[in-house]
């Protein structure tokens, strides 16, 4: 496709249970990151990849959340024993560079833990 | 603390009329700003930004206004229309990857 592709576009999952969250970029793209909406609150930036350089694991909330980027394409964003704080719309984005210009974001994964 | 602000949660305006969309930051190392708009159940969609180096920036009816003395950009939408009934947000970065964000401003258009 065109676009940014995430799946599952909904995910429900009874806490303590991992989920794993994929992305598809756009192709070409060497810039991908994750961001994750709660309600009522904006953009919370997770991780970021750039091309082979190591990523910047920065916004990871805690040791829980993981994520891996293969062959510089498709990511993977994985939440072990997951909380209900977790809960939150994941989206991912990509970007032909990572200089802080225009994202192109994917349709998000609702994730609700119960 | 948050370095990007849209104080507004929502802003209801009639079809026709002007939107006026308010994002404050505290950062003065930022030095893009754009902002996206979003729809329900989908990802934002880039809108509109501005350098630092300008204080106005124009694409068709959206015009985006920057006061650094102020740390404060405005969007404006004219006239606005029922498409554009959506959230906002305001982003800014600091010449690298990492954009921050504010919390979003609904815009409703009533008919």
């Amino acid at each position: 496709g065109a676009g940014v592709s995430q799946s599952p576009s909904n995910k429900v999952t009874e806490k303590g249970k991992d989920v794993e969250l994929r992305c598809d970029p756009i192709s070409g793209h060497t810039a991908l990151y994750w961001y994750r909406q709660s309600l009522g609150q904006g953009l919370e930036f997770l991780i970021y990849f750039q091309g082979n350089s190591a990523p910047d694991k920065s916004g990871l909330p805690s040791d829980r959340f993981s994520a891996e980027r293969t062959g510089g394409s498709v990511s993977t964003l994985t939440i072990q024993r997951t909380q209900q704080e977790d809960s939150a719309v994941y989206l991912c984005a990509s970007s032909l560079q990572g200089d802080g210009g225009e994202l192109f974001f994917g349709e998000g994964s609702r994730l609700t833990v119960l | 603390d948050q370095q990007v602000k849209q104080n507004s949660p929502s802003l209801s305006v009639q079809e026709g009329r002007i939107s006026i969309l308010n994002c404050d930051y505290t950062n003065s190392m930022f030095d893009y700003f754009l902002w996206y708009k979003k729809y329900p159940a989908e990802g934002p969609t880039f809108l509109i930004s501005i350098s630092s180096i300008k204080d106005k920036n124009e694409d068709g009816r959206f015009t985006v206004f920057l006061n650094k003395s102020a740390k404060h950009l405005s969007l404006h939408i004219v006239p606005s229309q029922p498409g554009d009934s959506a959230v906002y947000f305001c982003a800014a970065t600091a010449s690298n990857y990492q954009l921050i964000w504010g919390a979003g401003t609904k815009l409703i258009i009533k008919p």
